[in-house]
């Protein structure tokens, strides 16, 4: 079964400081990792995703996240933080070898992001 | 660009009455899934179609049901509502055939079962 863990319910961090939103996974096989924003009273808006390659990956608003296979974790960064980024983040697995597509996310993290 | 639309955005029901959910895919999507969030909770994944055909079933309760149209546009049926049915309800769509692994989502739907 694929599952994944966000131990942290809330991050707070000033504008302008860097910040780090934890996400590690569980599944059988190699995964496919997202991450997706929630803004209140919003859909989930899809900010980046590893399938293959290169282990860094870029996103919008400038999100990146890195995939690192032997800790089973893909946490979400972005050098600056800003006021408008503070949000609830999910972290989302799906293992291909299951042939199931559906997304299994975790519990989410809400960011809060002080002026 | 165009997006996943759903609709209503907002509903409320008396419990035991029925509901019908409406999702209208991004424009040549082949797949549309249907997912869940309770308060508070994370999304949970109801059922999925690829090319009108029912492809996953994930935790939907017997008293649901969904079909894929032939115009691509999902609707999510539920009977005997409860209070528990109460969350937002997500569609996502996503072009399986071209290898795109990104579900994009809608707005959501806010039903309340009092």
């Amino acid at each position: 079964a694929q599952s994944v863990a966000q131990p942290e319910d809330q991050v707070n961090v000033a504008e302008g400081n860097p910040v780090t939103v934890k996400c590690t996974y569980s599944v059988s096989g190699n995964p496919y990792l997202f991450w997706y924003v929630q803004y209140p009273n919003r859909g989930l808006q899809f900010l980046l995703k590893y399938i293959t390659g290169d282990n860094l990956v870029k996103g919008s608003y400038g999100f990146e996240a890195e995939f690192n296979k032997s800790q089973t974790s893909f946490h979400l960064k972005k050098p600056s933080a800003l006021v408008s980024d503070s949000a609830l983040y999910f972290c989302a697995v799906r293992d291909p070898d299951t042939g199931r597509r559906a997304l299994t996310f975790g519990s989410g993290t809400r960011l809060q992001v002080q002026p | 660009a165009a997006g996943v639309i759903q609709s209503p955005r907002h509903l409320i029901k008396e419990k035991r009455e029925t509901a019908t959910l409406k999702c209208y895919p991004i424009p040549r999507h082949d797949t549309v899934y249907w997912y869940q969030q309770g308060p508070g909770q994370d999304p949970q994944f109801l059922i999925s179609f690829y090319e009108k055909m029912q492809s996953d079933k994930g935790s939907i309760p017997d008293r649901f049901s969904a079909q894929q149209f032939s115009d691509y546009h999902s609707e999510l049926n539920m009977s005997s509502l409860e209070l528990g049915d109460s969350a937002l309800y997500f569609c996502a769509s996503s072009l399986v055939l071209a290898g795109e692994e990104t579900q994009y989502f809608g707005p959501g739907t806010r039903l309340l079962v009092l």
